[in-house]
């Protein structure tokens, strides 16, 4: 079967760095997606990843490794804004996404 | 600006009484979704259109019915909703369905109560 594994929750401290892991095994890849999503709304989109190594984007960097089936999202300069569900997301063979059930990251100050 | 728009946003509805919602986008994407989500739960995927043709999940209750009468519009049906039905719908929107493409964007949802 396909499977996403991610942390169920995290918590960090404001102004900290916190990294959020997603190991998946799926039939087949082409691309793996972060959402963030906020209580009660819908996802809105972070990051895609096709390729091997980290990509940069402000203070959201996404980092892939297709070999061992394993992402990360790191967050810097953690913001209350922040506190969410981090969704990560992989496009199988047949280009389905296949969804993690999020992790839910809490801000303390 | 360009974008998904999912309307009501919170519907009530009574047990075995059918409910239609709806979602509209100004994207002029090929591809909508609807998803349905529980709480603390992944999305999970009923059916999709790609442009006019319809792909249903294999796992979607024949109780879910879907229609995409244009490019901009799409609804969902609930025949005969139960209390398990009670979540979260997502409406999204992606351009195609391969690679960067698949980015998807999301309307708001329409968070619904079955009484």
């Amino acid at each position: 079967g396909q499977n996403i594994d991610q942390p169920t929750e995290m918590t960090a401290t404001e102004g900290a760095i916190v990294q959020i892991n997603c190991t998946y095994q799926t039939s087949g890849f082409n691309g793996l997606f972060w959402y963030q999503q906020h209580a009660g709304e819908a996802p809105t989109f972070l990051s895609y990843n096709v390729l091997d190594g980290l990509e940069e984007k402000g203070r959201f960097s996404s980092f892939l490794s297709r070999s061992k089936g394993y992402s990360y999202l790191l967050l810097k300069e953690l913001q209350m804004k922040d506190s969410a569900s981090y969704l990560c997301a992989v496009q199988d063979s047949n280009y389905q996404l296949i969804w993690g059930a999020g992790t839910k990251l809490i801000i303390k100050p | 600006d360009a974008m998904v728009i999912q309307n009501p946003r919170y519907q009530v509805t009574q047990f075995g009484k059918p409910v239609t919602l709806s979602c509209s986008q100004t994207l002029n994407h090929n591809v909508m979704y609807w998803y349905q989500q529980k709480s603390s739960q992944a999305p999970k995927l009923l059916f999709h259109y790609y442009d006019k043709d319809f792909n249903n999940e294999a796992d979607t209750p024949d109780n879910f019915q879907s229609r995409r009468p244009n490019t901009s519009f799409c609804f969902l049906d609930i025949r005969s909703p139960g209390l398990g039905d009670a979540a979260m719908y997502l409406c999204a929107t992606s351009r195609d369905t391969g690679g960067s493409y698949n980015e998807q964007f999301f309307g708001p949802g329409t968070r619904l109560t079955v009484l």
